[in-house]
């Protein structure tokens, strides 16, 4: 089975900082990787998809990159409601195995 | 408004059962493709399982292979998780998901772009 790691698990950041969150995965699984964005309390909302595709309504400071075995997600201006949990997820395969997570605090 | 809607969570003891429901509204039910992912309390989201269009593919994550069963009835737009011999580890929040894909260059390129809002599951005697 195909396993996602993500680093950092957590991280602090002012509003305005550009913040990078990396997945690798422990086989190459070409452009299937997908990002989503937790709140507390609150379901997970799909980012982008197929590793740069920016979903629709997304705000563009939002990106991603990467192919094969390491991308990451940018956020070019952190937001006061990007402070959330960020999760990678592949669909290479069947099962859809996710990150475990990077949480995006307030410095 | 698109919409899914999870039902049927509840406390059971462990060994026990339980049928999660997701009804969903506002989309063609029978032309996509449906997942369940579950988060236990304060950790990360798990991928538990897929189905096809008209159930007849399915895949289960190897924690629960075996135990779980999901199944659809495309006539009532419902999604169902068949969750059997629970354990103490089986308690989270289970999330139904769309899944929408794109092809490109002969790849399927799938994602979930449509969750509810859970049902909470809880194991224990």
């Amino acid at each position: 089975d195909i396993q996602m790691t993500q680093s950092p698990s957590s991280l602090s950041a002012s509003i305005g900082d550009r913040v990078t969150i990396t997945c690798r995965a422990s086989q190459s699984i070409s452009s299937y990787l997908n990002w989503y964005q937790q709140n507390p309390g609150k379901a997970p909302k799909l980012l982008i998809y197929a590793a740069s595709s920016l979903h629709s309504g997304v705000p563009s400071r939002f990106s991603g990159s990467g192919s094969g075995t390491d991308f990451t997600l940018t956020i070019s201006s952190l937001q006061p409601e990007d402070f959330a949990t960020y999760y990678c997820q592949q669909s290479y395969s069947s099962l859809g195995a996710f990150g475990q997570g990077t949480k995006v605090e307030i410095k | 408004e698109v919409e899914l809607v999870e039902s049927g969570g509840g406390l059971v003891q462990p060994g026990g059962s339980l049928r999660l429901s997701c009804a969903a509204s506002g989309f063609t039910f029978s032309s996509y493709w449906m997942h369940w992912v579950r988060q236990a309390p304060g950790k990360g989201l798990e991928w538990v399982s897929r189905v096809n269009i008209d159930g007849s593919r399915t895949t289960y994550a190897d924690s629960v292979k075996g135990r779980f069963n999901i199944l659809r009835d495309n006539a009532k737009n419902t999604l169902y998780l068949q969750t059997n011999s629970l354990r103490a580890e089986d308690t989270a929040l289970y999330y139904c998901a769309r899944e929408t894909g794109i092809i490109v260059a002969g790849g399927h390129y799938y994602h979930m772009d449509v969750w509810g809002q859970g049902t909470t599951v809880t194991v224990s005697s």
